[in-house]
């Protein structure tokens, strides 16, 4: 079934900072790639996705590029903002060990500081 | 405004009673999922449904129970069989019974053992 890594964290930088976040996936298939965004005591809000090979997803100055050569999709901003600060989650769609839902990593928690 | 809408938010609960946790949508979704968040293990998923009067196992089911019975809610049930039921539980439902598209997140619902 399909599956996904994601870098652990915690990561912490300072503002105007170069962010990435290391994601890999497992997948049998086309599977989609989804990157989502979670702040304290909310639910999950999609940040960005893509649907197929060498798609780029982008949102709020956020993007990932899924790449089928390497089976990755790197979330990556230029500079980061205080704003910023959340837990960060790759996600796989499709069949999985679990089922029909989408497969999430262990997400990622980012702090950027003033 | 379309959304999913997770009730109550915070939810105290003694050992031995069971709980039940309310996920309503009205965005039209065919597929409905419960999540558990603990710290550092990410999502799991609980159970699933694709379609009205169907649902299915997820990764961790024991000790749980839910229902379809209408298109727009997916009620889980904590019960008193489930070891160790303090988390956040995340609600989610998607357009794509398949798993192939974006899932949508309510709001959650902190439940807590006292």
């Amino acid at each position: 079934g399909n599956s996904v890594t994601q870098m652990e964290g915690p990561v912490t930088l300072s503002e105007e900072a170069f962010l990435t976040i290391n994601c890999t996936y497992t997948a049998t298939g086309y599977p989609s790639l989804f990157w989502y965004v979670q702040y304290p005591g909310e639910g999950l809000q999609l940040l960005l996705k893509a649907t197929k090979a060498d798609d780029k997803g982008s949102n709020k100055g956020f993007e990932a590029t899924y790449r089928k050569e390497t089976t990755s999709f790197h979330l990556e901003k230029g500079s980061v903002q205080v704003s910023d600060s959340a837990v960060y989650f790759c996600a796989l769609s499709g069949l999985s060990n679990s089922g029909y839902a989408l497969n999430f990593g262990k997400g990622t928690s980012l702090l950027v500081t003033p | 405004d379309g959304g999913i809408t997770q009730s109550p938010k915070y939810l105290f609960r003694k050992e031995g009673q069971n709980v039940t946790l309310s996920c309503e949508q009205n965005l039209n979704h065919d597929a409905m999922y419960w999540y558990r968040q603990d710290p550092g293990q990410g999502l799991r998923l609980i159970y699933y449904s694709q379609i009205v009067n169907d649902f299915q196992k997820g990764d961790i089911a024991e000790g749980y129970s839910v229902s379809r019975e209408k298109k727009e809610s997916f009620p889980l049930t904590v019960t008193s069989a489930q070891k160790n039921p303090t988390a956040f539980y995340l609600c989610a439902s998607s357009i794509d019974s398949q798993g192939n598209t974006e899932a949508f997140f309510g709001q959650g619902t902190r439940l807590t053992v006292v």
